[in-house]
């Protein structure tokens, strides 16, 4: 079965200091990997995703990823927080083959102070 | 319209009411997943169609809950006999061939149960 931690459910940071939310993933298979952004009272918007190919993803608004098997991590990274990057953030993994459902982590509220 | 289309946006029903949610997916999207989103939780998987496959509905709670897909297109979830554990965010999203890799989420039904 697939599974996902998200360490921390609440970041702090202050604006213009490097955003990093780690996300772990349990997979028997390679699996790909989504990092999705919810602003208040809004759906669920894809930021980046590693299927295959370069381990190194970047998404939008200045977000990247890099996939690392041998440490299970898909950690989600920005060099500069900006206020409008205040949101929460969930990683989700997804195997190639069998179950196509995404499996969501618990997410992590980011907030930026000014 | 462009996106996955949820309606209501909100719904506030009486315990022991029965509930439909309706979703709307993008145009040509072969897969099809609701999930749910509780206060301060991340989002649990509940069905999921896949064109004219079975529908993997191994993340639905209980038997009060369940969900059709009509013409492959439109989608319904229909909770019987609400709980006051029912309230929550529910989502859809829908993603497009081949591959389904990218899911798109609609703003999601808020179901309040009283």
């Amino acid at each position: 079965a697939q599974s996902v931690t998200q360490l921390g459910s609440h970041v702090s940071v202050s604006e213009g200091a490097l955003v990093l939310l780690r996300c772990n993933y349990s997979s028997s298979v390679p699996p790909y990997l989504f990092w999705y952004v919810q602003y208040p009272n809004q759906g669920l918007q894809l930021l980046l995703k590693y299927t295959t190919g370069a381990t190194l993803v970047k998404g939008i608004n200045g977000f990247e990823a890099e996939f690392k098997k041998s440490e299970t991590s898909f950690h989600l990274t920005k060099p500069s927080a900006h206020m409008s990057d205040a949101a929460e953030y969930f990683c989700a993994v997804r195997l190639e083959t069998g179950r196509r459902a995404l499996t969501f982590g618990s997410g992590t509220r980011l907030q930026v102070q000014p | 319209g462009a996106g996955v289309s949820q309606s209501p946006s909100n719904k506030v029903t009486e315990k022991g009411k029965d509930v439909e949610l309706r979703c709307d997916p993008i145009s040509g999207h072969t897969a099809l997943y609701w999930y749910r989103q509780s206060l301060g939780q991340g989002l649990e998987f509940l069905i999921y169609f896949q064109g004219n496959s079975a529908p993997d509905k191994s993340g639905l709670p209980s038997d009060r809950f369940s969900a059709e897909r009509t013409g492959g297109s439109v989608s319904t979830l229909t909770i019987q006999r609400t709980q006051q554990e029912d309230s929550a965010v529910y989502l859809c999203a829908s993603s497009p061939p081949p591959g389904n890799t990218e899911a798109f989420f609609g703003q999601g039904t808020r179901l309040t149960v009283v």
